[in-house]
């Protein structure tokens, strides 16, 4: 069984275009999150919703807008795709333990190319 | 960019030998740290966790190490398997606030 699973696995689009990635989590979490990670592997937050509502929005265009249909949910819909786009995205999610610890788990990322 | 310019650290062992990975975190109120590892290819993988509250802890093959007064974290992994071979992320949270924060990243590559 899949935990963390993101749909597609790789898109190639052109720039302007608009695009939406998946994701599923069958762990019962109640928190989701969105990651870039760029061509340096570097890894930064973008999104966090809990029980579909959003707590986490780190500076991020306004071309990227998550959307939670439900808790195990979190869609990541990009308008006017850019050049600059291109990374791997990662969905992620946890469950908070009674003394604020909180493994995130992570799905199997999705490689965005913008061409 | 906070990365723009700079490359992994890299660290390359063969096969039996013991690893160890080195982390600086940035936020003094951190109190969660968490490990994880990257295979090509694939998403960041849970290793181990430690809370501020702890200076070790142990786990199969892996040994997680905080020392808060200088705000360096480690990962020691004993006899290391070519299978270990992936890039390796220490991870910080202040647990207020809930936000992890992913360090650069090192890429460990096991020679058999």
């Amino acid at each position: 069984d899949t935990a963390v699973s993101q749909t597609p696995k790789y898109l190639v689009t052109q720039m302007g275009n608009d695009k939406s990635i998946k994701c599923e989590q069958n762990l019962g979490h109640d928190t989701m999150y969105w990651y870039k990670q760029d061509s340096k592997k570097f890894l930064k937050i973008m999104f966090s919703y809990n029980n579909k509502e959003l707590i986490i929005n780190e500076t991020v265009p306004n071309r990227f807008s998550p959307k939670s249909p439900d808790k195990a949910h979190l869609n990541l819909h990009i308008n006017s795709l850019e050049l600059g786009d291109s990374a791997v995205y990662f969905c992620a999610s946890s469950q908070e333990g009674a003394t604020g610890e909180e493994t995130q788990y992570f799905g199997p990322g999705t490689r965005l190319l913008v061409l | 960019g906070e990365n723009v310019g700079l490359h992994l650290p890299t660290l390359s062992v063969q096969e039996g030998d013991n690893s160890i990975i080195n982390c600086a975190y940035s936020n003094s109120a951190s109190d969660y740290f968490i490990w994880y590892k990257q295979e090509s290819g694939k998403g960041p993988q849970f290793i181990i966790d430690i809370r501020s509250n702890m200076d070790k802890r142990q786990g199969q093959r892996v040994t997680v190490l905080l020392n808060k007064t200088v705000k360096h974290l480690s990962l020691q992994i004993a006899a290391t398997q070519p299978g270990d071979s992936a890039v390796y992320f220490c991870a910080e949270k202040y647990t207020s606030y809930g936000k992890l924060t992913f360090g650069q990243g090192t890429i460990l590559t096991v020679h058999p």
